[in-house]
């Protein structure tokens, strides 16, 4: 199973909405990753987590909370959004352990949510 | 900071013809992976190629190959006879070798390819 797999597919969402996206991954990945991407723009890192742990933050606004229950699942959540956070959101999991190992692996990505902020 | 430049925005190729897209990176590590990613419309990134830096061999899979050249940091695709399904926005993208912390995923800003039947 190379599958990552995220949910819900589409979102729509008020600005004063609280809301959750779901990641889900089987292929035993420590590393697990948000990335924001808007039209015709590569992904911009959001977050990283390594062994369950917050790595990464780049500097995200808080109105994104990122959690990571188990090593299987990332969840987003999702508060007081702006229409300027309308975008794709996507998953992506690797082998990369952060803890004094080399990156050994590539990124799987999940298909991401489209998120729409009215 | 590592930075990632992909020169051509969009790129078209006649069906069972060659392209090759072109991607240079700046870095001053010496223990790094490079990647290309394809992203077709149904918005799904997905692994085309790798490479790792320490190795000389030009990655090939299938139809894909690279050229690496790593004192000109450059890593340019490959696709050969090419076909209708190959249509898709194309990441190159760089990732770190080193220890803790340096799991960010460097992407350049894509180029955009068309197969003309």
């Amino acid at each position: 199973d190379t599958e990552v797999t995220q949910t819900p597919k589409h979102l729509v969402m008020g600005m004063t909405n609280k809301k959750s996206l779901k990641c889900e991954q089987h292929m035993g990945h420590r590393a697990m990753y948000w990335y924001k991407q808007k039209a015709k723009k590569p992904p911009e890192l959001m977050f990283v987590y390594s062994y369950e742990k917050l790595s990464i933050n780049e500097s995200v606004p808080s109105r994104f909370s990122p959690e990571c229950p188990n090593s299987s699942l990332l969840n987003l959540h999702l508060h007081a959004l702006q229409p300027e956070d309308s975008a794709l959101y996507l998953c992506a999991s690797s082998t990369w352990t952060g803890r004094g190992y080399r990156a050994v692996g590539e990124a799987f990505f999940g298909q991401g949510t489209r998120l729409t902020v009215v | 900071a590592q930075t990632v430049t992909q020169s051509q925005p969009e790129m078209s190729v006649q069906e069972a013809e060659t392209v090759t897209l072109s991607c240079t990176y700046d870095t001053s590590e010496s223990d790094y992976y490079l990647f290309w990613y394809k992203q077709p419309p149904s918005r799904q990134m997905i692994l085309v190629i790798r490479q790792e830096a320490y190795k000389q061999q030009n990655a090939t899979e299938n139809r894909f190959s690279v050229n690496f050249q790593k004192a000109a940091k450059s890593f340019s695709l490959k696709i050969s006879d090419s076909q209708l399904g190959d249509a898709a926005m194309y990441f190159c993208a760089y990732r770190s070798g080193g220890l803790f912390g340096n799991e960010k995923l460097t992407f350049g800003t894509g180029t955009r390819l068309t197969i003309i039947p």
